[in-house]
């Protein structure tokens, strides 16, 4: 059984680095054609994609949050860590890993974790 | 950088089809996946490669792509299907999501 769990601090001040940990059951993060996303989600509003990893380490980033996301992988704890630095009001979100399958014909998320509420404040 | 267009909401009568549209340049050229998110819940996979279903996703969820437009369309709708969904595709390495369309089911 696939499963994936967000974790992280519930409240970050302005300014500050935030850190998600995203940790996986169920499949190994050194498969083929497997990888990692992070997508957030602020409150009444739509998806927004951050952030991915595969497990050949090929990374690619949101080109308008490029500057302030960092993402990494530890296959050996199969957990993806998400950094966003300068956090503002804006980020304040829940934000969901996702496991991606890369197909001939196209990636698609298929599993995806519970979330985690971060709200940024003062 | 690419953009997705879902009308905001729609409405649909228990048993009878909802046709959710996705609009973006030249659309047909890429693959299309679409995901439902109930209220309170984490998004779910419902169509993936623009007409293909994942294992335990009913059969009256269909998918399409043609032109500059995908389709999402629900046949029989239950109430169980009203939820906000989101069309995906990718624009070279970056995933772009769709603004969302709430389904109400009345």
């Amino acid at each position: 059984q696939v499963t994936l769990k967000e974790s992280g601090p519930v409240l970050v001040k302005p300014t500050e680095t935030l850190t998600l940990t995203c940790t996986v059951s169920g499949f190994s993060l050194s498969s083929v054609g497997v990888g990692v996303t992070w997508i957030r989600q602020p409150p009444g509003k739509a998806l927004e994609w951050l952030a991915h990893i595969f497990s050949n380490d090929e990374k690619s980033y949101n080109t308008s949050l490029k500057n302030r996301l960092i993402i990494s992988k530890d296959t050996s704890k199969s957990q993806v860590v998400l950094n966003l630095t300068n956090l503002g009001p804006v980020d304040t979100a829940s934000y969901y890993c996702a496991r991606i399958s890369r197909g001939f014909r196209g990636s698609y998320f298929d599993s995806w974790g519970h979330g985690t509420q971060v709200t940024v404040s003062s | 950088s690419y953009e997705l267009s879902q009308p905001a909401s729609m409405s649909v009568s228990p048993g009878q089809t909802a046709s959710i549209t996705c609009s973006g340049d030249n659309l047909g050229e890429k693959y299309v996946c679409w995901y439902q998110q109930r209220p309170g819940q984490s998004p779910v996979l419902v169509i993936f490669q623009n007409r293909q279903r994942p294992s335990g996703i009913p059969e009256r969820f269909l998918g399409s792509n043609s032109g500059n437009t995908a389709t999402l369309t629900i046949s029989g709708t239950q109430p169980m299907d009203e939820a906000d969904y989101y069309c995906q595709a990718w624009d070279k390495s970056t995933a772009v999501f769709g603004g969302g369309t709430r389904l109400t089911v009345l």
